[in-house]
């Protein structure tokens, strides 16, 4: 069974600071992985995606890892903000409509 | 450009009571995907929709019917609502590019 397992389940950070999330996954085959922040009460929103192929990606303060042959992916957040208080969400494609969703880990940053 | 849109945002129902959940999209999407989202738990799959006029099941699909209107919009219903079928709905359509699905806003609904 495809599974998406995320840690820490939550973590609060103070404004300023770095953290890192992690992303286990066994989905097979696999096509890409992307982190969503879903903030409270809405809809995910992607951050980034990475492909087989690809071990790094950056969007702003947010950087995600992939190293595919351990199947981790881990999401760094630089100089936090009080506005990445939010539930971040690690996600696996594995074929054109499937995808495997982990449970997120709950980041709060205090000032 | 509104993307994807879901009505209401909140409900509140007696067991047995059914309603309908609206979705609608207007990036001129294919496929669209009705999901669940329970606490402590990843997103699961109730239904989805590959192209206008077809619908499959997903991973949690018993309890639920859809139905696919045209191409913007993918309803969701409960015939006979139950206290487990309390969640936060998320609709969401997907970019054939990356695989890449784009979600809505969410509809909080519980069950009485």
């Amino acid at each position: 069974k495809n599974q998406v397992e995320q840690s820490p389940q939550s973590l609060i950070i103070l404004e300023g600071k770095n953290c890192t999330l992690q992303c286990n996954y066994t989905v097979s085959p696999f096509s890409n992985l992307r982190w969503y922040k879903q903030d409270t009460g809405r809809g995910p929103v992607s951050l980034t995606i990475m492909t087989f192929s690809e071990n790094t990606k950056s969007n702003g303060r947010y950087t995600a890892t992939l190293d595919a042959d351990t199947k981790q992916s881990s999401l760094h957040i630089t100089a936090s903000q009080l506005s990445d208080s939010a539930s971040y969400i690690c996600v696996v494609s594995s074929n054109d409509y499937k995808l495997s969703f982990g449970a997120g880990t709950t980041v709060t940053v205090r000032a | 450009n509104a993307g994807v849109t879901q009505t209401p945002k909140f409900q509140v129902l007696k067991t047995g009571q059914s309603m309908t959940l609206q979705c609608a999209q207007d990036m001129n999407h294919n496929s669209m995907y009705w999901y669940r989202q329970d606490p402590g738990m990843g997103l699961r799959l109730i239904y989805y929709s590959a192209s206008e006029g077809t619908t499959d099941k997903g991973e949690v699909p018993n309890g639920y019917n859809v139905s696919r209107l045209n191409k913007r919009e993918f309803s969701l219903r409960l015939e006979s609502a139950a206290p487990s079928q309390t969640s936060v709905y998320f609709c969401a359509s997907r970019r054939t590019e990356y695989n890449e699905q784009f979600f809505g806003p969410g509809t909080r609904l519980t069950v009485l």
